[in-house]
């Protein structure tokens, strides 16, 4: 069955340096990819999207994403961490089961340090 | 003009208590969802609906009664409440769950925050 996995429940990173969220996935066959953001007190909202056309996804607020079949990874990255980005993100993947239904990784929490 | 919106944003009650949460998308998306949030953030679909037709009830006790009287709205009627279900609860909406896996995009509401005393 198709899933994903988020590594580290927490990531803290001072401000300005390189945020890393990692996300693996499990799937045979093509995997639809997505990262969301959820801000405090906020419902969720789009990254970034896989859709194939180019491994390396680039998203709002400076996000990137690249996928890499040969680790069946799909980890989410930033140069560097704004105060801003302290958040909840969450990687996910698009199945179909009678209809397409996102199955959404168990999310990783963001701190960025002063 | 919010994209999809939910009321109330709180909702505190004892248990035992019978409430709703009304949800309303002015997207013109065919589907809509409802997920509920635990305490650890754990993200869980719960129903979705494809123009007003329900496609996916992930075996949620049937105290839990969705309702879509068109396919811009999706209410969330819940009855005799436990203190398990504190939580939040997201509606999202989604342009169709038959159109695409990237076209399955998710927009999310503010949520409603549950407290069930």
């Amino acid at each position: 069955a198709q899933s994903v996995t988020q590594l580290g429940s927490h990531v803290s990173v001072s401000e300005g340096a390189l945020v890393l969220l990692r996300c693996n996935y499990s799937s045979s066959v093509p995997p639809y990819l997505f990262w969301y953001v959820q801000y405090p007190n906020q419902g969720l909202q789009l990254l970034l999207k896989y859709t194939s056309a180019a491994t390396l996804v680039k998203g709002i607020n400076g996000f990137e994403a690249e996928f890499k079949k040969s680790e069946t990874s799909f980890h989410l990255t930033k140069p560097s961490a704004h105060m801003s980005d302290a958040a909840e993100y969450f990687c996910a993947v698009s199945v179909y089961r009678g209809g397409f239904k996102t199955i959404f990784g168990a999310g990783t929490r963001l701190f960025v340090k002063a | 003009d919010t994209a999809v919106s939910q009321t109330p944003k709180y909702l505190v009650t004892q248990m035992g208590n019978d409430k709703s949460i009304k949800c309303e998308q002015n997207l013109g998306h065919d589907t809509m969802y409802w997920y509920k949030q635990d305490s650890k953030k754990f993200l869980k679909i719960m129903f979705s609906y494809n123009n007003k037709e329900l496609i996916i009830n992930e075996t949620v006790p049937n105290r839990f009664s969705p309702k879509s009287p068109d396919k811009a709205h999706l209410n969330l009627h819940i009855n005799s409440l436990e203190l398990g279900d504190s939580a939040v609860y997201f509606c999202a909406s989604s342009q169709g769950l038959y159109r695409g896996p990237v076209d399955n995009e998710q927009f999310f509401g503010p949520g409603t925050r549950l407290t069930v005393l």
